[in-house]
């Protein structure tokens, strides 16, 4: 069993839909991070959380430290948020990143 | 400020053969991460480098390496280079040094193909 398990691992939406992206993990943190990888390969870091919740524009990020459970919801939906969200355990005991297989999001205009 | 800029962005070799990629981290920052993005494995954690010492290490054979001069820039080098080592390597630096509780700035990566 991978320590950072990704669901789904593809999504295909219509625009304007709610998105919801989940995450589970097994380790002790000492952060939660949602990154999002566009086509051509950069990275960016959306979210750092380690408790509660946090809200950037159209994206909400929460965690659920008892259950290792983090979720990425996006509202209002938009073909520009098409995309690769990779969730990533901060490891709390050796200070590594551990990383989700990623989910595919793909938004019909 | 500029981002996180990696070089070059493409390569081609062939096996056996070595290679060098060189990352140079946004102004300040004293800490460069490596990471190695396969279709099969992901995105997997190579090593982090602060103030030019090696700070944390993943799981890869001794075949990959790196180093960060007192500019902070850093290299990777993958010796006797093999198949399965074609990857989008990506690297990422931060302010403080730490990859669990620090956010990262990843650069636009390098894909090596190994023919």
């Amino acid at each position: 069993k991978n320590e950072v398990e990704q669901s789904p691992q593809n999504l295909t939406a219509q625009e304007g839909e709610f998105i919801t992206i989940n995450c589970s993990y097994s380790v002790g943190i000492s952060a939660l991070h949602w990154l999002q990888q566009h086509p051509g390969g950069g990275i960016v870091s959306l979210f750092m959380l380690s408790s509660g919740k946090k809200k950037h524009g159209r994206l909400i990020a929460t965690i659920n430290i008892q259950e290792k459970h983090s979720s990425l919801h996006i509202t209002a939906s938009h073909p520009r948020d098409s995309a690769v969200y990779i969730c990533a355990a901060g490891g709390n005991r050796d200070d590594k990143i551990i990383f989700g297989k990623g989910t595919r999001l793909h938004i019909l205009p | 400020k500029a981002g996180v800029t990696q070089t070059p962005r493409y390569l081609i070799k062939t096996r056996g053969q070595q290679v060098t990629l060189s990352c140079s981290p946004i102004s300040g920052h004293r800490s460069v991460s490596w990471y190695q993005q396969t279709p099969g494995q992901g995105l997997q954690f190579l090593f982090e480098y602060f103030s030019e010492t090696q700070r944390n290490k993943g799981n890869f054979p001794g075949r990959f390496s790196g180093r960060q001069f007192s500019n902070s820039r850093s290299e990777m080098n993958v010796s006797t280079l093999e198949l399965g080592d074609s990857a989008l390597y990506l690297c990422a630096s931060n302010l403080a040094g730490g990859l669990s509780y620090n956010e990262q700035f990843f650069g636009p990566g390098t894909r090596l193909t190994v023919l």
